[in-house]
């Protein structure tokens, strides 16, 4: 099973609507990470949260993480149609036997329509 | 300019013709990883390596080596490919495991 799973796994949603995602996780952490993927290339890093932040804003993305509930939520507001894209949460793990494992889920394949 | 590179950046092979994709960075990063992306699987980690001479099995590591003799290259080896390692590869770079990662440009890999 996943360290990461990401859901709904497809949203679908017009331009200027926000887009929620959402990602759990099994195994203690020091932060989480979330990135977007455009079709066919490199994953890029989007936003940071540490274990002890509960909300953090980068422009129009939002980013919570419940620690107890070993959750986090991607939001991202007024959303683009350049918004279109595959987003993935990473959690490293914080110690452990797999500690330097980094695994990511599915994603959230995002579709904005004009 | 800060950055993972991959080569080559699309190949196609035949089985059993060994093969080896290089990645390189240059940002002194400690933490270096192999992922494999194919639809409806994900990303998964092949292999990672925590620093230079350092390297650990990730998820699916099976048919696959690496080594870390220097910092800034960590190559991924096929040694006797197969088609079903046909697939989509990236390499990735950070300071650290949980810092933030820089990814590669990708590699797509088909075996015939």
């Amino acid at each position: 099973s996943q360290q990461g799973e990401e859901d709904p796994q497809a949203l679908s949603i017009q331009e200027g609507e926000n887009a929620t995602m959402n990602c759990s996780y099994k195994t203690s952490i020091n932060n989480l990470q979330w990135y977007r993927q455009n079709s066919g290339r490199g994953l890029v890093h989007l936003i940071l949260i540490r274990s002890n932040e509960r909300e953090k804003h980068s422009g129009r993305l939002r980013v919570t993480l419940d620690t107890s509930k070993k959750s986090s939520s991607l939001l991202i507001t007024a959303s683009r149609a350049a918004d279109t894209a595959s987003y993935f949460c990473a959690p490293p793990r914080a110690g452990g036997t797999s500690y330097g494992k980094l695994t990511f889920g599915q994603g959230t394949i995002l579709t904005v329509h004009p | 300019e800060a950055q993972v590179t991959q080569n080559p950046r699309y190949l196609i092979t035949v089985t059993g013709k060994k093969l080896t994709v290089t990645c390189s960075q240059n940002m002194n990063h400690e933490y270096m990883s192999w992922y494999r992306q194919d639809p409806g699987l994900g990303l998964r980690q092949i292999y990672y390596s925590m620093n230079v001479e350092v390297t650990d099995k990730g998820d699916v590591p099976e048919g696959y080596k690496v080594s870390r003799k220097e910092k800034r290259n960590f190559p991924l080896i096929l040694e006797s490919p197969s088609p079903n390692q046909t697939s989509l590869y990236f390499c990735a770079s950070s300071w650290k495991v949980d810092t933030s990662q820089y990814f590669g440009p990708g590699t797509r890999l088909t075996v015939l």
